[in-house]
């Protein structure tokens, strides 16, 4: 079946606009999840969602980071006002039920703000 | 924040040689433990979740272990083939945070 999509997969904006990245999980997989990883820096977490819900939003690195899930499908997380280092890989993954099974990957949204 | 620490850093092993790494996390408000395996230029694959002391997970040549009361995971490499070269990362889970490793850097000398 079709795996983990995102888009764009890259996408270049000017510093102060707003961008919003998309991902569609696996079919039937209630758990989704955001990741980014900055250049030479690692995977850092964003945000978890169990069905439309997240449980937690701490992970998010500002308040100009939101994100949101419906249907129990499609994700979108929303940058506003972008900043340079905002600049990184942005990673979704989804799971069949939660945090306890296996995540597969989506390829990637690569993200340069100028 | 969780301090979760991969050592090595980075690791060269000649083909054939067999190879393990360790990742060291608190052990309290332990929830669930994942390996990764992340190649340059791709996305990352799920190699293991583990949830219970005393797991142990194999997966063809590679396998791991958890010991949740002292934190630690190691994942083995048994035979080194030069595909299994990329950065194999771990993180653990707490209530509803991943917590990543900056990774072990694999490369294996053909």
């Amino acid at each position: 079946g079709a795996g983990v999509s995102q888009s764009p997969s890259n996408k270049v904006t000017e510093k102060g606009k707003d961008v919003e990245l998309r991902c569609d999980p696996i079919s039937g997989h209630t758990a989704l999840y955001w990741y980014r990883q900055r250049l030479g820096q690692g995977l850092e977490f964003l945000i978890y969602f169990q069905g439309n819900s997240a449980p937690d939003k701490s992970g998010l690195p500002s308040d100009r980071f939101s994100a949101e899930r419906t249907g129990e499908s499609v994700s979108t997380l929303t940058i506003q006002r972008t900043q340079q280092e905002d600049s990184a890989v942005y990673l979704c993954a989804s799971s069949l039920f939660g945090r306890a099974e296996t995540q597969y990957f989506g390829p990637g949204t690569r993200l340069l703000v100028l | 924040i969780l301090n979760v620490e991969q050592s090595p850093q980075s690791l060269h092993v000649q083909e054939g040689d067999s190879t393990n790494f360790t990742c060291s996390f608190p052990s309290s408000n332990f929830y669930a433990l994942h390996w990764y395996r992340w190649e340059t230029a791709k996305s990352p694959e799920a190699l293991f979740v583990m949830t219970l002391n005393g797991d142990e997970k194999k997966k063809g040549r590679i396998s791991a272990t958890l010991n949740t009361k002292e934190g630690y995971s190691y994942l083995y490499i048994k035979g080194s083939q030069p595909e299994d070269s990329a950065t194999y990362l771990c993180a653990p889970s707490t209530g509803n945070q991943f917590y990543f490793g900056t990774g072990t850097s694999l490369t294996v000398i053909p």
